[in-house]
């Protein structure tokens, strides 16, 4: 089946440490985003990547780390620098032209602060 | 600055009964707009989009949304509520800019009672 996949669904994170989620799509989706979600205050943007080897920060990118090496793979690292990581993080995936084209989401990652 | 706005935190309504999700945008430029769902711990759904053409746009699960330029709403709709439609829904615009990220909405949490 064609879509995006999250790993993994659970994820704690102990003080200094850093933690990588994974996000894999099979959609031949050229653009990939990640958001974080926190109670009451929507979705907001960490990073996002337009093409292989590109990527930009979002309204939020302190704290974060990304890479795009392949089409298909868009893995986010949660340093030690990220003081709050505890929420559910969403990557997304769309094609690259057009503002109206959809932006499907995988099925999230819950990070949990120990 | 672009923006979405969803007014209700909380829309309750009787199952059978038709129900309204509100919204309002602010954009520079032509409108991108979506609506999405998100059930309990799960990612994000894509409902319906407008980008142009006629002002009810029809999605899944028998929603629909209505685009009125003059009030800068986009609200979503559905005739007759069903207790599984309780969920937590998105609207968002598409940044007009060359990131092509969506803008969400706080969330309206929608419950329907049986």
């Amino acid at each position: 089946d064609g879509g995006i996949t999250q790993s993994p669904k659970y994820l704690f994170r102990k003080e200094g440490q850093n933690v990588t989620l994974s996000c894999e799509q099979n959609l031949n989706h050229d653009a990939m985003y990640w958001y974080r979600q926190d109670p009451g205050q929507g979705l907001r943007l960490i990073y996002y990547s337009q093409i292989v080897n590109d990527f930009q920060k979002g309204d939020i990118a302190e704290g974060y780390s990304v890479s795009r090496e392949k089409k298909e793979s868009f893995p986010l690292t949660v340093t030690s620098a990220q003081k709050n990581p505890t929420a559910f993080y969403l990557c997304a995936s769309s094609t690259y032209r057009g503002e109206g084209n959809t932006i499907y989401f995988g099925e999230g990652s819950w990070l949990t602060v120990v | 600055a672009q923006s979405v706005a969803q007014p209700e935190d909380q829309v309750n309504v009787a199952e059978g009964n038709p129900l309204t999700v509100k919204c309002t945008y602010s954009v520079s430029g032509n409108p991108y707009l979506f609506w999405y769902v998100q059930y309990p711990n799960r990612g994000l759904q894509f409902l319906l989009k407008y980008i142009t053409g006629d002002n009810l746009v029809k999605g899944s699960y028998g929603f629909e949304a209505e685009f009125n330029k003059s009030q800068t709403s986009f609200h979503l709709k559905k005739p007759s509520a069903l207790v599984s439609d309780s969920a937590l829904y998105f609207c968002a615009v598409r940044d007009s800019g060359n990131t092509g990220k969506l803008i969400f909405g706080q969330g309206t949490t929608l419950q329907v009672k049986p």
